[in-house]
């Protein structure tokens, strides 16, 4: 059973500081890999994907993997209040069964103070 | 560019009905892919079409299916509704299925008297 796991939260960070968000998978041939935010209510938007080892980074956003930890990872820089939503952990195998599906984690619910 | 749409947006049944779920993908896209989405279980792999073709299937039961049209478009269909069956439907598109992102819809809400 392929497995991504988040802590459930809630996460609370004040803001303008760094929030991070941590996600850990059982399929160690697992090469691509999504974080998705979710408003409450809303569908889940896609925020960035990350298919090397190293970090990438895209505004305020960075997102890190680690395939020999399987752990994957999304740093919020100056986090505002707008970024308080559930954060998901989506990974896709790269090949053989299921290679056409995501994973999700339950996703981690963060929320920023003002 | 359109993104993907899903109707309806909300469902009320009752159970032992059925319902019809449809998605539009986005253009260009061909692989359309559904899940379900409950405060217990997060969000689970329903199942992936691709040029009309079911790829992959998640764990449930056989109450659960869907199709894809020769223009991209999906359904899916539940049967014989329980109340267990309510949830989030979402579906989400791709170019290929392959490493691209997904890219979500809004959702159907469907609710089981």
């Amino acid at each position: 059973q392929k497995e991504v796991e988040q802590n459930s939260g809630p996460l609370s960070v004040p803001e303008g500081a760094i929030a991070s968000l941590n996600c850990t998978y059982s399929d160690r041939g697992s090469q691509s890999f999504f974080w998705y935010r979710q408003y409450s209510g809303k569908s889940p938007e896609l925020i960035m994907s990350i298919y090397s080892n190293g970090d990438k980074e895209d505004g305020r956003f960075t997102a890190q993997l680690n395939k020999a930890s399987q752990y994957v990872s999304l740093l919020i820089r100056d986090s505002q209040p707008s970024d308080s939503a559930t954060y998901l952990c989506a990974v896709k195998p790269g090949s053989g069964a299921g290679s056409y599906q995501l994973t999700f984690g339950k996703g981690t619910k963060l929320s920023v103070i003002p | 560019k359109a993104g993907v749409t899903q109707t309806p947006r909300y469902l009320i049944k009752t159970r032992g009905q059925q319902v019809t779920l449809s998605c539009s993908p986005i253009s260009g896209h061909r692989s359309v892919s559904w899940y379900q989405q409950t405060p217990g279980q997060g969000l689970q792999f329903l199942f992936e079409y691709f040029s009309e073709t079911q790829r992959n299937k998640g764990n449930f039961p056989g109450r659960f299916s869907g199709r894809q049209f020769s223009n991209s478009r999906s359904e899916m269909n539940v049967s014989t509704l329980e109340l267990g069956d309510s949830a989030l439907y979402l579906c989400a598109s791709s170019w290929t299925g392959g490493d691209q992102p997904q890219h979500f819809g809004d959702g159907t809400r469907l609710s089981i008297l």
